[in-house]
């Protein structure tokens, strides 16, 4: 089945120490994303990237980094600039920016 | 002021009543809307998407734009236990830009 898979599901991280979440999609789509999601809030974005080897900056990149490399697959480091970094993160992509975007089920960051 | 704001609730009903979200907005450029539906601990799920104003149904959810009032609305008919989750609003501009989310309206339907 096509979809988008997030690993790991939950995540501890130490203080001082990057993390790295994962998110592959097997649905073709040329955009992808990161959001943040913490508790009574809506979602916030990190990052994007439209196409391979290109993304942009959302509202709240400082503190976190990503790549493409590939098509499927767009990673997370969260890294130990980011002093709040507990969070549900949930990745998404779409067929192009202009369309729907559907999401994985999200990794649990929590810190050590 | 949110660009979109959305009642957190929660909002309980109970089994087989008609449940109204809502959201309103600020920004009169946004054309495009969806609602997502989100269980506890998983990712949102797309639910409804509309293009511009009027109404859109999908089995027992109706999804409504009315952009003069810059207001939307989801209505749930016959709501059922398995309904009870987050719900979600986005919505974006007519050149293609990033969704702004509303925080999200907890549903609880009870039996």
């Amino acid at each position: 089945d096509g979809g988008i898979t997030q690993s790991p599901k939950y995540l501890f991280r130490k203080e001082g120490q990057n993390v790295t979440l994962s998110c592959e999609q097997n649905l073709n789509h040329d955009a992808m994303y990161w959001y943040r999601q913490d508790p009574g809030q809506g979602l916030r974005l990190i990052y994007y990237s439209q196409i391979v080897n290109d993304f942009q900056k959302g509202d709240i990149a400082e503190g976190y980094s990503v790549s493409r490399e590939k098509k499927e697959s767009f990673p997370l480091t969260v890294t130990s600039a980011q002093k709040n970094p507990t969070a549900f993160y949930l990745c998404a992509s779409s067929i192009t920016r202009e369309q729907p975007q559907h999401f994985g089920d999200g990794t649990r960051l929590s810190i050590l | 002021q949110k660009e979109v704001e959305q009642d957190p609730g929660p909002l309980s009903v109970p089994e087989g009543a008609i449940v109204s979200l809502n959201c309103t907005y600020s920004n009169s450029a946004f054309q495009y809307f969806m609602w997502y539906r989100q269980y506890s601990r998983k990712g949102p799920e797309l639910l409804m998407y509309t293009y511009s104003s009027g109404n859109k149904e999908d089995g027992r959810f109706t999804a409504q734009v009315d952009k003069s009032s810059k207001y939307i609305s989801l209505f749930i008919r016959d709501s059922q236990p398995s309904d009870s989750a987050t719900y979600l609003c986005a919505m974006s501009n007519n050149a293609g830009n990033m969704l702004t989310f509303g925080g999200g309206t907890r549903l609880m339907v009870k039996p």
